[in-house]
Formats: C-alpha cells, structure tokens, sequence
C-alpha cells in the first residue's frame, strides 16, 4: 500500500523559510514522479511544484519560482519542499503526491499524503 | 497558463440522484483532463484521468466524458459517500492548473 507522510509545517513569520519533508513507502520511489500541492484555507487546490524520478528535471508554478525548491533523496525515499521567503498567501495545507506517471511527470496524481499545514504570520 | 472554469460551484442532490458536473479549459487539451474528489479535511482522491478512464478501485457510478475544452463528470445514483467537492485539473501542460471546485451536497 502506498503511503505519503508529510511533515515540516508549522507556524513563520514572512520572510522566514521552512523545509517540508514527504517519507514515502509502498511503491517504487526511484521511478516515480513526485509533486507538491497546496490548499489555502477554504479555498481549491494549487499545483506547486514537480521533479522527475532523477531529480534531473523540476518545475515550479510562477507563483514560487525563486522562493521554493523541490528536491528528493532517493537513497532514503524522501521528497522535500524547500521554502525561502514566505509569505501571507503561501499559508496553506501542503500535500506530496505520487504521479501516475512513471520517471516524468504525466500530470495524474493517484496517491496523497496527508498534508502538513504552514502559517505565514506574524 | 491554461484556465479550468468548472460549474456550477455547487450543487444540491439527494441520494439516488444523478449528478454533472462540467468543467471548460481555456484552450484545447485533448483527453488531458482529471478529476478528483475532496472530502472535508481529507486529501483529494483521484477518480478519473485521460477524461473518461476511472482509477482502480473508484465505483462504476462515476463517468467521465469529453474532449479538447469540454468535458463532464457524472455521478449517477447518488451514494451518501459522494457528498464532497470534486476538482478538475488539466494534465497537458505545465503549469497544472485545477478547477476552482464543484461542492455536491445535500
């Protein structure tokens, strides 16, 4: 069974940064395609960021480019979210997901962890 | 960026009811539509992808259709489980962009 465990959230002041952690379990992680996404509160659903299974090619959402950093260590089956600068509006509930995709993003997310909460206040 | 407009933003049923959802891109997408279903405080489920292929597991009361910048969520027989909101999200091109939701309720 797939699992996604998300950890890392917590409360910051803007212009603080913090680094979210994704422990994944129950699949092949070295060929998978990982993404973050995020959901304020009461509000839809973002896409974040994307990184292939190598780590050889991410992407991000223009609304992080240059804050945030997705990376994965693949010898330890961990996704991370490195987020630099924070502000108000990244205040949201930040889900790992696993792409249905094998190596490259495709786009289809089909397993979710069960999200971390980040504050961005003062 | 390609834009997701679903409606309507909600929708009242009772159980037994069939429900549709529709929801537009901005552009031409081909099949590279899906969508998910958000319960309260839980994480979204996917339940449809390539617009009409349903996710291993998902009950065969969930239907997907169309193609290109239009396309349907269906959800026949309403079951009490089904009361959630459900997102759509275009998977043909970076960045991916969702829907602004669909809340089915009582």
């Amino acid at each position: 069974e797939v699992h996604l465990l998300e950890s890392g959230g917590g409360l910051v002041q803007p212009g603080g940064s913090l680094r979210l952690s994704c422990e994944a379990s129950g699949f092949t992680f070295i060929t998978s395609a990982m993404i973050w996404v995020r959901q304020a509160p009461g509000k839809g659903l973002e896409w974040v960021s994307a990184i292939s299974h190598s780590g050889g090619s991410t992407y991000s959402a223009d609304s992080v480019r240059g804050r945030f950093t997705i990376s994965r260590d693949n010898s330890k089956n961990t996704l991370y979210l490195q987020m630099n600068n924070l502000r108000a509006e990244d205040t949201a509930v930040y889900y790992c997901a696993k792409d249905l995709r094998q190596y490259d993003s495709g786009g289809i997310f089909d397993s979710w962890g069960q999200g971390t909460l980040v504050t961005v206040s003062s | 960026d390609i834009q997701m407009t679903q409606s309507p933003s909600s929708v009242s049923a009772s159980v037994g009811d069939t429900v549709t959802i529709t929801c537009r891109a901005s552009q031409d997408i081909s099949k590279w539509l899906v969508w998910y279903q958000q319960k309260p405080v839980k994480a979204p489920k996917l339940l449809i992808y390539t617009s009409s292929t349903l996710q291993t597991g998902v009950p065969s009361r969930f239907s997907g259709g169309g193609s290109g910048t239009e396309f349907t969520l269906t959800i026949s027989s309403l079951q009490p489980e089904d009361f959630a909101t459900y997102y759509c999200q275009q998977a043909n091109s970076f960045p991916y962009t969702f829907g602004q939701g669909t809340k089915v309720e009582i």
